[in-house]
C-alpha cells in the first residue's frame, strides 16, 4: 500500500517555464489537497478537491491550477513559474466518510521545486 | 494576531527528558486538534488527534487541550533520539472541512543521545 505518491520529487525550473506535479493515492480517498511549505510560513493550502471532477481554491491559489479528472489523481500545474514559487509542495488526502479522524490527512513525501 | 501561534524553537534536549510543545490559538470555534510529526525531508504524519478539551495519551505521548485558555500541548515522556523531528500543531472548527484546517509553523526538536 503506497499511500500518497508524488512525482517528481525534485525539479529545477527557469522563470516562465511550466510544469505539472502529480499526486496519486491508492486509498480511495474522496478529498485531496495541495499545500506548500516555506520556512517561517508553515503549511499553506493552495487548492483542494472534495471529489472527482471538483476543485476549489485554498489560501494561496494564485499562479497555480489543478485538475482532478480521476479520483485517485490530483494534478498541480504552474503555467509560468516564478522564483516566489520555489517551495516544497505536499499533496494530502483524506477519507470523507469517517467521523472519527475526519480531519486526518495522509501526506505524500513532498516535491521540492526550485525556480531560478 | 495569527490564528495559530507555535514557537519554532529549535528545542534541544538530552535523551530521556520530558518535552513540552505548545500552541496557542485565537479562534474559539476550533474544536478538533491534531499534532503531526515531520521528519526531515518527509511529509507530516499524524501523531495525536483530540476533540474539544481534555487529555489523550498514547504511549509516551500526551496531548492536552485547554479551550478556556486557547492553548494546546504535546508532552513527550522519556524522549528518544528517534523523536527528533519537527512537530506541527493543527486545528479545525469542524470535523469535515479540512480546507479550514490551520497549521502552526512547527517546532523543531532534537533529542541528543
Amino acid at each position: 500500500n503506497a499511500g500518497v505518491t508524488q512525482t517528481p520529487k525534485f525539479r529545477v525550473l527557469k522563470t516562465g517555464q511550466s510544469m505539472t506535479l502529480l499526486c496519486a493515492q491508492d486509498m480511495n480517498h474522496e478529498y485531496m489537497y495541495w499545500y506548500r511549505q516555506d520556512p517561517g510560513m508553515g503549511l499553506r493550502l493552495i487548492h483542494y478537491s472534495v471529489g472527482e471532477g471538483t476543485t476549489a481554491k485554498g489560501e494561496v491559489p494564485d499562479g497555480y491550477n489543478v485538475s482532478r479528472l480521476k479520483k485517485q489523481n490530483f494534478l498541480l500545474g504552474l503555467e509560468s513559474a516564478a522564483p516566489s514559487q520555489t517551495s516544497v509542495y505536499f499533496c494530502a488526502s483524506k477519507d470523507g466518510g469517517t467521523v472519527v479522524g475526519a480531519n486526518v490527512l495522509t501526506f505524500g513525501a513532498g516535491s521540492r521545486l526550485t525556480v531560478l | 494576531q495569527k490564528e495559530v501561534e507555535q514557537d519554532p524553537g529549535p528545542l534541544s534536549v538530552p535523551e530521556g527528558a520530558i518535552v513540552s510543545l505548545n500552541c496557542t490559538y485565537s479562534n474559539s470555534a476550533f474544536q478538533y486538534f491534531m499534532w503531526y510529526r515531520q521528519y526531515s525531508r518527509k511529509g507530516p504524519e499524524l501523531l495525536m488527534y483530540t476533540y474539544s478539551s481534555g487529555n489523550k495519551e498514547d504511549g509516551r505521548f500526551t496531548a492536552q487541550v485547554d479551550k478556556s485558555s486557547k492553548y494546546i500541548s504535546l508532552f513527550i515522556r522519556d524522549s528518544q533520539p528517534s523523536d527528533s523531528a519537527t512537530y506541527l500543531c493543527a486545528m479545525s472548527p469542524s470535523q469535515g472541512g479540512s480546507e479550514k484546517l490551520v497549521f502552526g509553523k512547527g517546532t523543531k526538536l532534537t533529542v541528543n543521545p
